[in-house]
């Protein structure tokens, strides 16, 4: 089977940065995604990580370690609109993803 | 950038009707779609992988009659909630990925079903 552990919720201020963790346990794996996704929104892209290691994407990054099965989302100089849920993910080889439950992240002034 | 166009984005139907939900690829072919359900307040759960030209594949747990898959073109799969029920209320998103260096998975807007 396949599982990913994420926080239920965390709470930062704005400006400030915040690491949201993501493991996970899975019988195949081909990258771990993450996704934003507002209240009655869709969810969006936001970064894709194949590789260990680190991808920066403008005020959010993404690291993988495939030894420790352990991903994070750093999200720097938060803003009042990046309260959102995010949604970690990991892609089989038949490109189906898997969600983590979701971290509810609210910025607070 | 590849755009997935879904519809309608909310809909409210009586008990025992059917309702069917669009998803197009609007700039990109895309082979395989796949269908999420996601309850309030939870994860999106897959449903079922949509092949173009053949069978849809569900997940466990996931009635392959209630939930019709239509994968007719390169471009538009359809998902029918047949004779729906309150139960089946729920945010349904359909996702379609582009392959290549620039390989991502983008979603549709989702489709919000009340059953009364």
């Amino acid at each position: 089977g396949q599982s990913l552990e994420q926080p239920s919720e965390v709470t930062a201020v704005e400006g400030a940065i915040v690491q949201i963790n993501c493991t996970y346990q899975t019988s195949g794996f081909y990258g771990l995604s993450w996704y934003q996704q507002h209240d009655g929104g869709a969810p969006t892209f936001l970064s894709y990580n194949a590789l260990d290691g680190l991808e920066e994407t403008g005020r959010f990054s993404s690291f993988l370690s495939r030894s420790d099965s352990y991903g994070y989302l750093l999200l720097q100089e938060l803003q009042m609109k990046d309260s959102a849920s995010y949604f970690c993910a990991v892609r089989d080889s038949s490109y189906k993803l898997i969600f983590g439950s979701g971290t509810r992240l609210l910025v607070r002034p | 950038g590849a755009v997935v166009s879904q519809h309608p984005s909310w809909v409210i139907c009586k008990s025992g009707t059917s309702v069917k939900i669009e998803c197009r690829s609007l700039d990109f072919q895309a082979t395989t779609m796949f269908w999420y359900r996601q309850f309030p307040k939870q994860s999106l759960m897959l449903m079922a992988t949509s092949n173009e030209g053949s069978k849809a594949t569900y997940e466990q747990g996931v009635e392959k009659d209630k939930f019709l898959i239509n994968h007719a073109s390169l471009t538009l799969s359809t998902l029918t909630v047949t004779s729906a029920h309150p139960e089946d209320s729920s945010f349904y998103i359909c996702s379609a990925f582009t392959t290549g260096v620039n390989e991502k998975l983008f979603f549709g807007s989702g489709t919000q079903l009340s059953v009364l």
